[in-house]
């Protein structure tokens, strides 16, 4: 498999519980980001790893935790989240400063 | 910090014409590039076209290019000969030149609707 993959596609979750969205490129790629999609809102980055090393981090909610075992792999663990936090969440890597940003097709989470 | 402006909420095009999708941004730097990506009912964002500011020649793709004008900062979309297919939210995106791997900072986007 090539590319950005997510998982799970869906997610839904009470205020209460604990969860984890996977993000895996097979591209040899360095660098990945996670971004928040809202309804009627730029897309908004949340937190950058590279070489597995987090460099930046956009004034997230600690409820929102990421995690960066490799460069292949990305996780971000949710708990006690809000309805507000409800979105889109896309995963996207990228080898350097030139390259594009490629992105994986999102985890829609919704939070009840 | 740079900002990236796309005042159109939605354009709406008829099959085989031409549409322009506008953008424009705001940045100290010199060194960066510019991209389009396509965001369709699946939700995966796909690259469209990059720009990069250091060259003057505007970017095409097939279908697609781009009218780049630095000194206005402005770099918009044109798309001929629409298909149906090519219905789908497009958002401009900015990336420093500066840093290992920068980040995309994007527009709000811009819905784009094809008539047969």
């Amino acid at each position: 498999e090539t590319g950005v993959t997510q998982t799970p596609r869906h997610l839904v979750m009470g205020m209460t519980n604990k969860k984890s969205l996977k993000c895996e490129q097979h591209l040899g790629h360095n660098a990945m980001y996670w971004y928040k999609q809202s309804a009627k809102k730029p897309l908004e980055l949340m937190f950058v790893y590279n070489f597995k090393e987090q460099t930046e981090n956009n004034s997230v909610p600690s409820r929102f935790s990421p995690e960066c075992p490799n460069s292949s792999h990305l996780f971000l663990h949710l708990h006690t989240l809000q309805p507000e936090d409800s979105a889109l969440y896309l995963c996207a890597s990228s080898q350097d400063k030139s390259g594009s940003v490629t992105f994986g097709s999102g985890t829609r989470l919704t939070v009840v | 910090a740079q900002t990236v402006t796309q005042s159109q909420p939605e354009m709406s095009v008829q099959e085989a014409e031409t549409v322009t999708l506008s953008c424009t941004y705001d940045t100290s730097e010199s060194d960066y590039y510019l991209f389009w990506y396509k965001q369709p009912p699946s939700r995966q964002m796909i690259l469209v076209i990059r720009q990069e500011a250091y060259k003057q020649q505007n970017a095409t793709e097939n279908r697609f290019s781009v009218n780049f004008q630095k000194a206005a900062k402005s770099f918009s979309l044109k798309i001929s000969d629409s298909q149906l297919g090519d219905a789908a939210m497009y958002f401009c995106a900015y990336r420093s030149g500066s840093g290992a791997n920068s980040k995309l900072t994007f527009g709000k986007g811009i819905t784009l609707s094809v008539r047969p």
